[in-house]
């Protein structure tokens, strides 16, 4: 069965410490690897898509990268408006998106 | 603005009762999708529909049924609602059926069932 996991589960860091939060699959066939963040109350916005181990993307301050088994969403100098939940998903064969359960990161002031 | 727009916003009701929410996907897209999210839980699948035909089935109950018209817009319809059916439900939107295609969500329907 296919899972993804995310660590940690929650994240306080102050405005400026870089960190990187974790998501591990398990998965056959891996289509495509996804992340979102999704404020309280509101729907998951589309942050990257990841294909093949090795790739990396990068928007503002956030960076993702893609391993075998995992990947990391690097925060580099962030700042409160960053705070979310990060939320990871696959998409393996002809199956549908498996989300994690997301990463609470606070940054404070 | 993801371009899949979500009606109603809120939505208060008895338990019960049966209600139906509205989707319109990304101009272009023939999928969408429904998603349910309790407080504090995780993003649970419930139904796709690529076309106007049903493509993919996850953790939907009996009690609610969804469809995708000509038009592409798609429902999804909740009946003899439950306290624990209470939840953010999401719709989202991807030009194809599956395959590594990204998936953009709406600002989801909040359902309260008291």
């Amino acid at each position: 069965e296919d899972q993804v996991t995310q660590s940690p589960e929650a994240l306080r860091l102050q405005e400026g410490e870089s960190s990187s939060l974790n998501c591990s699959y398990t998965v056959s066939g891996l289509r495509g690897l996804f992340w979102y963040r999704q404020d309280p109350g509101k729907g998951p916005e589309f942050l990257f898509t990841l294909y093949s181990a090795g790739e990396e993307k990068e928007k503002e301050r956030l960076k993702a990268t893609l391993t075998k088994k995992e990947s990391f969403l690097h925060i580099t100098a962030p700042k409160p408006e960053d705070s979310a939940t990060y939320l990871c998903a696959v998409q393996a064969g002809g199956q549908n998106f498996v989300f994690g359960p997301g990463t609470r990161l606070s940054v404070l002031p | 603005d993801s371009g899949v727009t979500q009606t109603p916003k809120h939505l208060i009701t008895a338990t019960g009762q049966r209600v139906t929410l509205r989707c319109s996907p990304r101009s272009g897209d023939l999928s969408v999708y429904w998603y349910q999210q309790s407080l504090d839980q995780g993003l649970q699948f419930l139904i796709q529909y690529y076309n106007g035909e049903e493509r993919a089935k996850g953790n939907i109950l009996e009690r609610f049924s969804a469809q995708q018209f000509p038009d592409l817009h798609s429902e999804l319809n909740l009946s003899s609602l439950e306290l624990g059916d209470s939840a953010l439900y999401f719709c989202a939107s991807s030009p194809g059926p599956v395959s590594g295609n990204t998936i953009y969500f709406g600002e989801g329907s909040w359902l309260t069932v008291v």
